[in-house]
């Protein structure tokens, strides 16, 4: 059964410091969500891809997180600088362009911020 | 705008007790519904969902919804635990019909199953 991958699974890094999170999407998946999650609450949508174009990012703090989907396939979530409130678990998910209702979730990644 | 509520951000079950969650949204229009399932440090699966139709609604692991459009709720249950059940469980809305549907999703309720 096809799966969204993401990595890194895990990671720590230390405040002010640069991180970047992979998407590789369900092959066939035209739209693109990622999520943040933070410890003991449900995610929340950061931005959402259709093919290469941003269609909602009215959630992304956009000082600090930038998103990128190049070729409409893979995405790329940065947050530079990080601080120790983007703790939280960061998920990826892909539906299908006939049934953009139902998402897939990939792993996620788990950062720590010190 | 929409919202979703669970209740009960924790529920203690004995194994092969019965399980109900419970799930309020608040939307404008007529919604899809969703329950997913994350165990400890994993993504989300989904269980099941509800668009139209029948409002009761089988998903895998032996769970079903119920979708009561006066209540604005759509709980889950399922008849018998397991152990493997133990986990978060997230109700989820979105807009029906619309195109790269945003879901909202509610605070999540971790079951805890007692041998």
């Amino acid at each position: 059964e096809a799966e969204v991958a993401q990595s890194p699974r895990y990671k720590i890094t230390e405040k002010s410091q640069a991180v970047a999170f992979w998407c590789d999407p369900i092959s066939g998946h035209a739209t693109l969500y990622w999520y943040r999650q933070i410890l003991g609450q449900g995610p929340e949508l950061l931005v959402q891809f259709q093919d290469e174009s941003v269609v909602d990012d009215s959630q992304l703090p956009k000082d600090r997180f930038s998103a990128e989907r190049l070729k409409g396939v893979d995405s790329t979530l940065k947050i530079q600088p990080a601080e120790l409130g983007d703790s939280a678990m960061y998920l990826c998910a892909s539906s299908h362009i006939d049934r953009q209702e139902t998402q897939y979730f990939g792993p996620g990644t788990r950062l720590l911020v010190l | 705008a929409q919202s979703v509520t669970q209740p009960d951000i924790h529920i203690t079950v004995s194994e092969g007790a019965s399980l109900e969650l419970r799930c309020n949204y608040s939307y404008g229009a007529t919604p899809y519904l969703f329950w997913y399932v994350q165990s400890p440090g994993q993504g989300l699966q989904l269980l099941l969902k509800y668009f139209s139709g029948d409002t009761l609604v089988q998903g895998i692991k032996g769970f079903e919804a119920e979708f009561k459009r006066s209540q604005s709720s759509f709980n889950l249950r399922k008849p018998s635990v397991h152990w493997s059940d133990a986990a978060e469980y997230f109700c989820a809305v979105g807009p029906y019909g619309a195109a790269g549907n945003k879901l909202t999703f509610g605070g999540g309720t971790r079951v805890l199953v007692k041998p």
